[in-house]
């Protein structure tokens, strides 16, 4: 057990839908990050929040945004959902704000668009 | 543009038998690589890590390789343990930004 959590487990919408998806970090970890993984893909890193800020970037599309709230949990939501957003999307936590620091991963959130 | 990649999607070991895991990148501003490990139904985990300004580091029996002309990075277990049966990413990060991961390679050791 990492100590990340991420809500739901499992998520089943429909095309054209919006979704969001829910992370705790572990207990002290300032920062957040975002993760895609599609089938048969390595990890994409979408974004991350440190401290409530936005740190850096990725391949994040338009249709999806992120925030991380006081306290340090973060949402990402996914909106206009197209099939290719099918994929796990992890979320990940670190005590510091840079990405070289150990990251820890959360179980993921399976996302299929129907 | 795939920076990082992992040509191997996957590899078979007899247990007690090293594995060598290969990462090769075309980035050469990257100066930071790491390696994690995921077993399914997890999140990676975190397993080592090596700076550009070194070629080798050592983690019990875990050792990653860096050879900056090639561009190549090489994990090595020995022994290999069924516990060792997982999937394999390689990454890396300019300036310990954003990590940039390879496809991974999941690794099976055989009893």
């Amino acid at each position: 057990d990492s100590g990340v959590t991420q809500t739901p487990k499992h998520l089943i919408t429909a095309t054209g839908q919006r979704v969001t998806l829910r992370c705790s970090p572990r207990s002290g970890d300032l920062s957040v990050y975002w993760y895609q993984q599609s089938l048969d893909q390595g990890l994409q890193f979408l974004i991350q929040y440190y401290n409530g800020e936005e740190r850096a970037k990725g391949n994040i599309l338009e249709r999806f945004s992120a925030q991380q709230f006081p306290d340090l949990h973060s949402e990402l939501n996914l909106s206009s959902l197209e099939l290719g957003d099918s994929a796990l999307y992890f979320c990940a936590s670190s005590v510091n704000l840079e990405a070289i620091d150990e990251q820890f991963f959360g179980p993921g959130t399976r996302l299929t668009v129907l | 543009d795939q920076q990082v990649k992992q040509n191997s999607p996957s590899l078979s070991v007899q247990e007690g038998r090293i594995s060598i895991l290969n990462c090769d990148y075309t980035n050469s501003m990257f100066d930071y690589f790491l390696w994690y490990k995921k077993y399914p139904a997890e999140g990676p985990t975190f397993l080592i890590s090596i700076s550009s300004i070194k070629d080798k580091n050592e983690d019990g029996r875990f050792t990653v390789f860096l050879n900056k002309s090639a561009k190549h990075l090489s994990l090595h277990i020995v022994p290999s343990q069924p516990g060792d049966s997982a999937v394999y990413f390689c990454a890396a990060s300019v300036g310990a930004q954003k990590l940039v991961f390879g496809q991974g390679t999941r690794l099976t050791i055989n009893p």
